[in-house]
This record gives C-alpha cells, structure tokens and sequence, in this order.
C-alpha cells in the first residue's frame, strides 16, 4: 500500500513556483521521501530525496516538516516543460535495493 | 554516457502469446527493475533483479518472469498473454553497492498492446 497521499491535480501559473505537499503520516523514522516526476510518454524522472532536513538541487527544494508526516516540493520557477505527474513516494528499502510503490501522483499544470 | 535503453518501444501481440522485452541499464549500475505502467495509472513493480537473481517480486502472476545476464542487462517475459497485460513497462537501473542513494534511473518503456 501507498505510503503517501498527495492531491490528483495542481495549476501553476509559469514562471511562479509551484508547491506540491505530499503526506507521509505512516513512514518510520528511517525512510527516505523521494520525489519523482513523469513527463507525458516519458519514463518516471528523479528529482530528489530527502530524511528530515530540507534538501535542494538544480531542479527543486524539498521542505519535509519536522515531524516528518508531511513534505512540500517546490520548483521555483515553473517553466511549461515542468507540466508532468509528480510522484512523492517512501520507498521500501531492503537487501540494500529500493522498490518505489507509486501512487497517482499529482498532475501539474503549469499555465501560460 | 547512454542511459537506460528498452526494447521494442512498442509492439502489438495477440492474447495466449508471448513477449520478451529487453533492457540495457546505466553504465556502473548492476541492478534492474521492471514496472508495469496501466494507462492513467502510476508504475507497479514487478520485480527486480541483482547478480543474476531476482532478489524482489511484486503481485504479480508467475506468467511475469525475468532474466539477468553477467553483463547487467534484463529481459522481462511475458507468457500467455491476456488484453489485461497491455500497459507500457518500464525498466529502471540502480546501483546496489555504494555509491547507493536510491534513486532510480527509468527508460522510456516498452509499449504493448494485446488484441
């Protein structure tokens, strides 16, 4: 079962930043929250990850509250090329391999 | 630097037949997933495969079956097929020793279609 929960759909106007929330009430103390996102007809793309701090890299930040049931993962300047499915997800992790167990994601729409 | 590589991208197959897709991962990593991919559906893992073994498995029926080879490579088998089983699968390649941070690195998929 899904681990997280996150909204069917979101708009964005471009050149905003878009703010995805993701919840992960159930994950334990050790799991990792990972974002991915999926371009139509494109395979699924890594964007980040991240335990308890906040994380950031060339393509997002990723806000995870301190009690780490929820996340929010923020592009900073959406650009129509970030309309895609974005998929926060807590991955299982044993024998030193991840599964990812996707959801439905979150369909963003960025608006001219 | 190629990146993950999946054949055929898309093919067409009659129920009761047979598939064999293939994948080629990422340089330096020796470990492959296969998920299905339902339209309007997020990826279901399937299973995935390290040092030639599948090391995990997810609900799917025996007729999914997988194959590693030395070089790293996979191929994912589908027997006997029913409409069901069109989707597009999707290969991912990992590295399980270190380096390891878990992230996944997907090919643009296989798409089959069952009549």
């Amino acid at each position: 079962d899904a681990k997280t929960t996150q909204p069917t759909s979101m708009d964005c106007a471009e050149g905003r930043a878009a703010n995805l929330p993701c919840n992960h009430s159930t994950i334990s103390g050790n799991e990792y929250v990972y974002w991915y996102r999926q371009i139509h007809s494109q395979g699924p793309q890594y964007i980040i990850h991240g335990l308890k701090n906040n994380e950031t890299n060339e393509m997002a930040s990723l806000i995870i509250t301190e009690d780490r049931k929820s996340s929010t993962l923020i592009l900073p300047h959406a650009t129509l090329r970030d309309t895609a499915v974005y998929y926060c997800i807590a991955p299982y992790s044993g024998a030193g391999s991840y599964q990812l167990t996707f959801g439905k994601g979150t369909k963003l729409s960025v608006i001219p | 630097d190629a990146g993950v590589t999946q054949s055929p991208t898309h093919l067409i197959k009659t129920r009761g037949q047979q598939v064999t897709l293939r994948c080629s991962p990422k340089s330096g990593h020796d470990t492959v997933s296969w998920y299905q991919q339902a339209l309007g559906q997020g990826p279901q893992f399937i299973f995935q495969y390290y040092e030639e073994e599948e090391r995990q498995r997810g609900n799917f029926p025996d007729r999914f079956s997988g194959h590693q080879f030395p070089n790293y490579s996979s191929e994912l088998n589908v027997n006997a097929l029913l409409l069901g089983d069109s989707a597009l699968y999707l290969c991912a390649s990992s590295r399980t020793g270190q380096p390891n941070t878990g992230e996944l690195f997907f090919g643009e998929g296989s798409r089959l279609t069952v009549l």
